[in-house]
């Protein structure tokens, strides 16, 4: 079945680049996208990528899809201490909507 | 931007008490929102499709009847977790999409209800 795969914790000095790391097996996933979540809120969508893409940047953040290893990763440059949240990596086929999330990596920011 | 609007945040109930959860489009109207659990450390479940106007379409192992949704207008779906038990204390959220955009821009998600079942 379909399944992201995305470590739990990172921790990273302000400052810093963050570099989130994200699997997923399900090859007819048409976008990828990077969901951030602060506490006790709901989820913001940061930006996603289409499957025929390689790599999108937006300001701060660059996505980076290997679609042969079906690897994802999301790097935040200048890390600060706003960036602390969960960032949740997620695939759907847009067909209906459905989107399959990780588990979610909880990012620390040292001072 | 467009808003999702979720109620309660956090309900605690006695065991065997239903509850209703709020998900709401306030500037959009959403044929299809989307349910899901959240447990600690783990990923959004997707537990059902709400379809406004027909029924909702469960996820495998979700079970129908203790998961009732109602899609009953173009800005609202409610979730009730029916005789509710301390398994189903767990955090949902909903989400909701406007489709008069860029289809992938316009997920919008609400701030989600923390059930605490007793």
């Amino acid at each position: 079945g379909e399944d992201v795969e995305q470590s739990l914790f990172l921790s990273v000095r302000e400052g810093d680049s963050s570099v989130i790391n994200c699997t997923y097996t399900d090859s007819s996933s048409t976008y990828l996208y990077w969901y951030k979540q602060e506490p006790g809120a709901g989820l913001q969508l940061l930006t996603y990528i289409f499957s025929n893409m390689d790599m999108k940047q937006d300001q701060r953040l660059t996505v980076l899809l290997n679609k042969k290893d079906k690897h994802l990763s999301l790097r935040i440059a200048d890390t600060q201490t706003g960036d602390s949240a969960i960032y949740f990596c997620a695939e759907g086929e847009n067909r209906d909507d459905k989107i399959i999330f990780g588990k979610g990596t909880r990012l620390h920011i040292l001072p | 931007g467009a808003v999702v609007s979720q109620h309660p945040s956090w309900v605690i109930c006695k065991s065997g008490t239903s509850v209703k959860i709020e998900c709401r489009s306030l500037d959009f109207q959403a044929t299809t929102m989307f349910w899901y659990r959240q447990f600690p450390k783990q990923s959004l479940m997707l537990m059902a499709t709400s379809n406004e106007g027909s029924k909702a379409t469960y996820e495998q192992g979700v079970e129908k009847d203790k998961f009732l949704i109602n899609h009953a207008s173009l800005t609202l779906s409610t979730l009730t977790v029916t005789s509710a038990h301390p398994e189903d204390s767990s955090f949902y959220i909903c989400s909701a999409r406007d489709h008069t955009g860029p289809a992938n821009e316009k997920l919008f998600f609400g701030s989600g209800t923390q059930l605490s079942v007793l």
